[in-house]
This record gives structure tokens, C-alpha cells and sequence, in this order.
């Protein structure tokens, strides 16, 4: 079944403490980006990817890094978590971008929770 | 600064009617467009895109306008289903790079 899986889906953490989020799809896709769902903001793109070793900011990197090592994974690292780090984070994949009637795939969300 | 804006936060509609949902774009190097529709506790869901070589595109009940002189699109929904309650976010991007900018969403209620 083609998705994006992203892990894990739940996390309450303290301010300070490293963790990551790791984000896979099994669609051979070559574009993948991260995203933070907040209340009455939207969606906000943190990074993005076009292929495998490239990647850049989006609107809202400040405390984020990514790594695109491999085409299938792109993990979201905070290296040092705060609570308006606190939010719903989204990783999503697309084949190509851009492409007229190519879409990007979500994944299920993973809820961050920063004491 | 705000370069995507719905300015409706939510719009209620009446089984059957059409649904009209609106967005509006500040950025001149967009074009490539996208609606995606979101339930609670989901990622978004892709529904229609549109390039800025066209102003309209059809995909069955769905219909993307777009007005590059008024950097304005809008979303057409007919008829309208109780299904289709959920968030829509209008979200814009640059083919040369790979940036995308979500809209807030507007919380769209179909009634029965």
C-alpha cells in the first residue's frame, strides 16, 4: 500500500531534550517536505527536499533540522525542543513538484507536546 | 506577512447549493496552485490544482478558478454534500522552487 508513515504519531517531551521524527514513504517519491499545523495559522512549511541530499527552508525553520540521506526518509530533528515548538507536524510526498495534477501525500500527523 | 490569505475562517451551505470558497495571493512568483481538504485527525487531502497557464480547471464537482490580475482563486463545489464538511486549505507555490504557503482554511459545514 503506497503511504507516508511517520513516527511516532504521539510524544510529550521537555524543553531541552533532542528528539526526532522520522518520516518514510514507499512511493519512490523524489520530493518530500515537513509541515506544522497551528490554530488559526494554517499549515507552515518547515523544510522541504526536491531529491535525495538537497534541501531547503521553508517559512518556518528556525529550531528544525532535516537530512535527506536516502530518497524514501526525510526525519525532522529538533535539537533543542521549546513549547512553541508544541504542535501538529505533518510530513508529506509527492513524485515530482509542481507537475500539473501531481499532489503530495500526507502522513497521518505526529502531536508534539513540549513541557 | 501573510502571502495566502481565506479570508472566510468558515462558510456554511446548504446541501445541494454550490459552495463557493476564495483565496487570495500577494506573491507574483506563484504559479502553481492547490486545494487540499482536511478532516480532524488526518493529513490533508489532495483535491484539485491548477497551473497559471490555465484559469479553470474541472475535476467532476470541483472547479479551480483562477484570476492572475487579481491574484484570486477560488474553489466550486456543486452540488454540495454533507461529506464535504471539512477544512480546505488554498495553498500556492513556485514551480522553480519548492516552497508551498497554506492558507489559514476555511471550516466548510454542508447542512442536510
Amino acid at each position: 500500500e503506497a503511504q507516508v508513515t511517520q513516527n511516532p504519531r504521539y510524544l510529550i517531551t521537555v524543553t531541552g531534550k533532542k528528539l526526532t521524527v522520522t518520516c518514510s514513504q514507499n512511493m519512490n517519491h523524489e520530493y518530500m517536505s515537513w509541515y506544522r499545523q497551528d490554530p488559526g495559522l494554517g499549515l507552515r512549511q518547515i523544510y522541504y527536499s526536491m531529491n535525495v541530499e538537497v534541501t531547503d527552508k521553508g517559512d518556518v525553520p528556525e529550531g528544525y533540522k532535516v537530512s535527506r540521506k536516502e530518497k524514501r526518509n526525510f526525519p525532522l530533528i529538533l535539537e533543542s525542543p521549546s513549547p512553541n515548538q508544541t504542535s501538529l507536524y505533518f510530513c508529506a510526498s509527492s513524485l515530482l513538484f509542481g507537475r500539473a495534477g501531481d499532489t503530495q501525500y500526507f502522513g497521518p500527523g505526529t502531536r508534539l507536546t513540549v513541557l | 506577512d501573510q502571502q495566502v490569505k481565506q479570508n472566510s475562517p468558515s462558510l456554511s451551505v446548504q446541501e445541494g447549493r454550490i459552495s463557493i470558497l476564495n483565496c487570495d495571493y500577494t506573491n507574483s512568483m506563484f504559479d502553481y496552485f492547490l486545494w487540499y481538504k482536511k478532516y480532524p485527525a488526518e493529513g490533508p487531502t489532495f483535491l484539485i490544482s491548477i497551473s497559471s497557464i490555465k484559469d479553470k480547471n474541472e475535476d467532476g464537482r470541483f472547479t479551480v478558478f483562477l484570476n492572475k490580475s487579481a491574484k484570486h482563486l477560488s474553489l466550486h463545489i456543486v452540488p454540495s454534500q454533507p461529506g464535504d464538511s471539512a477544512v480546505y486549505f488554498c495553498v500556492c507555490g513556485g514551480t522553480s522552487y519548492g516552497k508551498l504557503t497554506f492558507g489559514q482554511g476555511t471550516i466548510l459545514t454542508v447542512h442536510p
